[in-house]
């Protein structure tokens, strides 16, 4: 079963501009959760769709959107870009919700790293 | 707030010794999962083993396991017969929520792991 994969898996972008970023999970998986890793900040939850649904939604501001297709594929977008949103962008897909109980085990992509200049 | 802490920022081992990584959690979850991920240079997050709350034997995957004490929260990961591939940074993961997010999965900072030839 192939993994989760996001694209681009590199990105350098100037401050003010906007980025998609792309998530294709394992497929069966309906799930799929953003995180930013930054060396100062560690890995930080954004948000979690499930069934094309935001269900969580971690602390960032509204510049931090995302979306989810009826085939589970999920796109997250950065608006106005700052510097501060230089970081790896993870994504991670589970079967189940996160907002189902028992937290489901997640499983990675390898990133997409955005330089913002 | 929900937490996890790893104490340990960096740890080395011998090649083919037994190192333990040390973690704590705080969760107000009643049945959840709590994982060890690895993350090597290549930036791929990799799950490691997986734990049950619920269950009281520990969980052991090959050369990893885990030292699971519930009522201490603490879930702290061996790696026996340390191989040079397993150098890498570790996070610790358990379930939190809070009421702007609602459940979502909190890492660690990270445990930097060397292993020296």
């Amino acid at each position: 079963k192939a993994g989760v994969t996001q694209t681009p898996r590199y990105l350098i972008k100037t401050r003010g501009q906007q980025v998609t970023l792309s998530c294709s999970p394992i497929s069966g998986h309906r799930s799929v959760s953003w995180y930013q890793q930054t060396p100062g900040q560690g890995l930080q939850f954004l948000f979690e769709y499930f069934s094309e649904t935001q269900r969580n939604k971690g602390n960032f501001p509204g510049r931090f959107s995302g979306r989810q297709f009826s085939n589970s594929r999920s796109e997250m977008n950065v608006s106005t870009l700052e510097l501060g949103d230089s970081a790896l962008y993870l994504c991670a897909s589970s079967l189940k919700s996160l907002a189902g109980g028992r937290t489901d085990t997640q499983y990675f992509g390898p990133g997409t790293r955005l330089t913002v200049l | 707030a929900q937490t996890v802490t790893q104490s340990q920022p960096e740890m080395s081992v011998q090649e083919a010794e037994t190192v333990t990584l040390s973690c704590t959690y705080d969760t107000s979850e009643s049945d959840y999962y709590l994982f060890w991920y690895k993350q090597p240079p290549s930036r791929q997050m990799i799950l490691v083993i997986r734990q049950e709350a619920y269950k009281q034997q520990n969980a052991t995957e090959n050369r990893f396991s885990v030292n699971f004490q519930k009522a201490a929260k603490s879930f702290s990961l061996k790696i026996s017969d340390s191989q040079l591939g397993d150098a890498a940074m570790y996070f610790c993961a358990s379930p939190g929520r809070t009421e702007t997010s609602g459940s979502r999965l909190t890492f660690g900072e990270g445990t930097q792991l060397t292993v020296n030839p």
